[in-house]
């Protein structure tokens, strides 16, 4: 069975940093593309970032180019989300997700979710 | 970037009658290489993940029950519940990953009238 479970998820202060974990099992972690999807409380879905499964290429969503940075430990099937800068905007429930075919970066939909980590911005 | 638009926002159906969720895309999101639509449908119910119901706009994720189905249009995209239960009742997002940035539409709630 397929599990992701996120942690790292706190309150912190404008302008301050975060690095969010994925623990994954019950699949080859190095084979998928993972991904990071954030809700704003009351608000839709927002895709943040993916990493394709072998850590070589990521893309992020514009806004948060040059604030937020993935890698992954494929050795240890984890994922990271290391944020700095942060805004009260960013202010959201983070999910790790899991890409649904095997060596694909790009084009590949979102096959499973963890339950989330909510992060606060807040002074 | 591509904007998804789903309509209506809610939407309040008896059970056992069919719900009907319209998703529209602001660009093509076919790749003409495999002529499939990267468009995918989740149920998001609170306090839990989202769940997959459909990829490639019309194939049902294993194990989801065959009153889900998707259907597409040129850039037009409907997700159909033919006879609602119970736990039906829930938030429905559809998305694409044709291109980054991967996006969604805004969210239809679906509820019991």
């Amino acid at each position: 069975e397929v599990q992701l479970v996120e942690s790292g998820g706190a309150v912190v202060q404008p302008g301050g940093s975060l690095t969010l974990s994925c623990a994954a099992s019950g699949f080859t972690f190095d084979d998928y593309t993972m991904h990071w999807v954030r809700q704003v409380p009351g608000k839709g879905l927002e895709w943040v970032s993916l990493i394709s499964w072998d850590g070589v290429t990521s893309y992020y969503a514009g806004s948060l180019r040059g604030r937020f940075t993935v890698s992954r430990d494929n050795s240890n099937s984890s994922l990271f989300l290391q944020m700095n800068s942060l805004r009260t905007e960013d202010t959201a429930l983070y999910y790790c997700v899991k890409g649904k075919v095997d060596m694909t970066t790009i084009g590949d939909c979102f096959e499973h979710w963890g339950q989330g980590t909510l992060v606060t911005v807040t002074s | 970037d591509i904007v998804m638009t789903q309509s209506p926002d809610s939407l309040a159906v008896s059970l056992g009658e069919r719900a009907t969720i319209n998703c529209k895309s602001s660009q093509n999101i076919l790749y003409r290489s495999d002529n499939k639509n990267y468009l995918s449908w989740f149920q998001h119910k609170p306090g839990q993940a989202p769940k997959l119901l459909i990829f490639w706009a019309s194939t049902r994720e294993a194990g989801v029950p065959d009153r889900f189905s998707g259907s597409e249009s040129g850039t037009n995209f409907t997700l159909s519940i033919s006879s609602l239960q119970a736990e039906d009742a829930a938030l429905y997002y559809c998305q694409q990953y044709h291109s980054t940035p991967y996006t969604f539409g805004q969210g239809t709630k679906v509820e019991i009238k």
